[in-house]
């Protein structure tokens, strides 16, 4: 079947960076989104992975090894409003289906 | 500004009934799609739509169903089948070609009385 694993939860401090990891097993695929999404709310989206190699975007990073059906979302200097859920999604064919993690609970402390 | 919009923010459903959630977008999109979201897991797939008059079942459409009569509305509909409707459904939509991503609406909370 078609899966995305990543860790449930993820503590870190105001200022420090941080690697929320996912490691995924589908049929086919296309590349690897990141969203976030604070409490009550809408997923925002992040970054989107096609090919190998680190995509920056300001305060956030991705990268996608398709070797190794692994990638990971780098936050660096973060922040309080930083606390929120982050979800990979992976991209399995041209219908831009996407295939959800279920989630990762980052908690940032002062 | 353009956007998703989803209505209404929060239903409530009784045993039985049938309930529609609207969305609608005026990003000019091809395609659109439904996702459950139960507490603390991720998204699950209902239903999408590429284009006008077409849409495919996603990983959970059982007890739902949709129409795209417009390229702009995707109604769903959570039938009286679906024994578990509890859930926040979010409505989705992508132009469809590109590394593009998806854009989200606010979500409809459906609750059972």
């Amino acid at each position: 079947g078609q899966s995305l694993e990543q860790p449930s939860e993820v503590t870190a401090v105001e200022g420090a960076i941080v690697q929320i990891n996912c490691t995924y097993q589908t049929s086919g695929f296309y590349g690897l989104s990141w969203y976030q999404q604070h409490d009550g709310g809408a997923p925002t989206f992040l970054s989107y992975n096609a090919l190998d190699g680190l995509e920056e975007t300001g305060r956030f990073s991705s990268f996608l090894s398709r070797s190794d059906s692994y990638g990971y979302l780098l936050l660096q200097e973060l922040q309080m409003k930083d606390s929120a859920s982050y979800f990979c999604a992976a991209r399995m064919d041209s219908s831009y289906k996407l295939i959800f993690g279920s989630g990762t609970r980052l908690l940032v402390r002062p | 500004d353009g956007g998703i919009t989803q209505s209404p923010k929060y239903l409530f459903r009784k045993e039985g009934q049938n309930v529609t959630l609207s969305c609608e977008q005026n990003l000019n999109h091809d395609a659109m799609y439904w996702y459950r979201q139960d507490p603390g897991q991720g998204l699950r797939l209902i239903y999408y739509s590429q284009i006008v008059n077409d849409f495919q079942k996603g990983d959970i459409a059982e007890g739902y169903s949709v129409s795209r009569e417009k390229k702009e509305s995707f109604p769903l509909t959570v039938t009286s089948a679906q024994k578990n409707p509890t859930a926040f459904y979010l409505c989705a939509s992508i132009q469809g070609s590109g590394n593009q991503p998806q854009h989200f609406g606010d979500g409809t909370r459906l609750s059972i009385l």
